[in-house]
This record gives C-alpha cells, structure tokens and sequence, in this order.
C-alpha cells in the first residue's frame, strides 16, 4: 500500500547526541516536510523540500538538519544544539502544484516521539 | 508572510447538534489553499477538507463544510451531527503560492469534546 512510514515510533536519546528519524515515501510526492508537535500545541514547520537535492527553512529550522538525496526519503538530524528536541515529529508528503491549483494536501506519517533523557 | 490563527483553544458539543470551529488567515497573496485536518489522539493527521482561494461555492465533504468568507479571510469548519469518534484535536492549514510556495503552515489547533 502507498504512504508514508516514519521510524522509529519511540525514540530516546542521551543529551548531547545527534539522532536521525527517518521518513520514506512511495507516494511519488515531490515535496516532502517535517514538522514539530509540542503537547497541546499546533505543528510548527523544521524543514520543507519541493524537489531532490534542495530543501528550505521553516520556522523552527535551528538545531535540525536534513538532506533530500532521494525522492522518496527525507530524514532529519535532531543535533546536539537543538536545546529542546523532546516533542513528537511528523513528516509528510505531497504532489507539486498543477497550474493554478493550491488542491494539494498533505500526507502525514503516524510520527515519532523524541524524548530526551 | 502567511499565518494561520485559530483563537479557540477547546470547544464543547453535544452529540448530534452542529459545531463551527474558527480559524483566520492572513497573506498577501491572491492564490492559496486552505486545508483543515483532524487529529485524534493516536497522533495520526487526517485530512478532511480544502478550499481554494478562487473556488467559487463553499467546499463539503459528508458532515464537514468549510464556511469560506473571502472578504474577513476566516475559514470556519462545520460539522454537523457531531459524533463521539469526532472528539479530536483540529487543525486550519494553509499554502500560498507566494515566494514560500510549498510552505504548508497550521494553526494552533482546537480541541474538540463532543458529549452524549
């Protein structure tokens, strides 16, 4: 079945370690995104990419790092400089824009909480 | 740049009776997409309606309508005959097709409580 997998579900990670979560598409979405989910809070954007081998800031972008070598992949880096990176993160995916159309939602993987021990 | 605001934290309803959730945007650009989405507490995110910036009639989608006022730029969620499987947290989302095209931003979120 297409969708999108993030792994792992639970992650726990020492202070001062990197950590990398992974998510994988089959989809064939070229714009892929992560996003930030504090308890009771909104999603907060980390990193968007629109197509292989380039990827933008959002708005929480300080401390996380991706790369987009594939399509189907867009992973993201939790560093040791994120100074708060306990939360739940979720990745998604979606097609580009046809002309003049803004219809393109998003779909979400089932996430992974990140806590920091 | 774009913002989405969503200015109700918790909302209550009964079972079976209608509810609106609020959510305002704000962007300077004359083509963009609103998407609303639910999210139960398993975490996963559910899709459950768009509205473009040009489509002339209101969007639905079986108990969800989206109530479009281009003019205040609010997009409210309608829900009508609510059920218990609707207690969720809800979120307004929105793309532009500005210079941050492909930028998908969300609200704060609403929860939602419907009661039997």
């Amino acid at each position: 079945d297409g969708g999108i997998t993030q792994s792992p579900k639970y992650l726990f990670r020492k202070e001062g370690q990197n950590v990398t979560l992974s998510c994988e598409q089959n989809l064939n979405h070229d714009a892929m995104y992560w996003y930030r989910q504090d308890p009771g809070q909104g999603l907060r954007l980390i990193y968007y990419s629109q197509i292989v081998n380039d990827f933008q800031k959002g708005d929480i972008a300080e401390g996380y790092s991706v790369s987009r070598e594939k399509k189907e992949s867009f992973p993201l880096t939790v560093t040791s400089a994120q100074k708060n990176p306990t939360a739940f993160y979720l990745c998604a995916s979606s097609t580009p824009r046809a002309a003049f159309s803004m219809n393109t939602e998003a779909f979400f993987g089932q996430g992974t909480r990140l806590t920091v021990v | 740049a774009q913002k989405i605001t969503q200015t109700q934290p918790g909302m209550f309803v009964q079972e079976k009776e209608a509810v609106t959730l609020d959510c305002t945007y704000d962007t300077s650009d004359p083509s963009y997409g609103l998407f609303w989405y639910k999210q139960p507490s398993s975490g996963e995110m559910i899709f459950l309606i768009y509205q473009g910036s040009y489509d002339q009639q209101n969007a639905t989608e079986g108990r969800y309508s989206l109530n479009f006022q281009k003019a205040r730029k609010s997009a409210n969620l309608v829900i009508s005959a609510s059920q218990l499987g609707d207690s969720a947290m809800y979120f307004c989302a929105m793309r532009d097709g500005g210079t941050s095209y492909g930028k998908l931003t969300f609200g704060q979120g609403t929860i939602l409580t419907v009661h039997p």
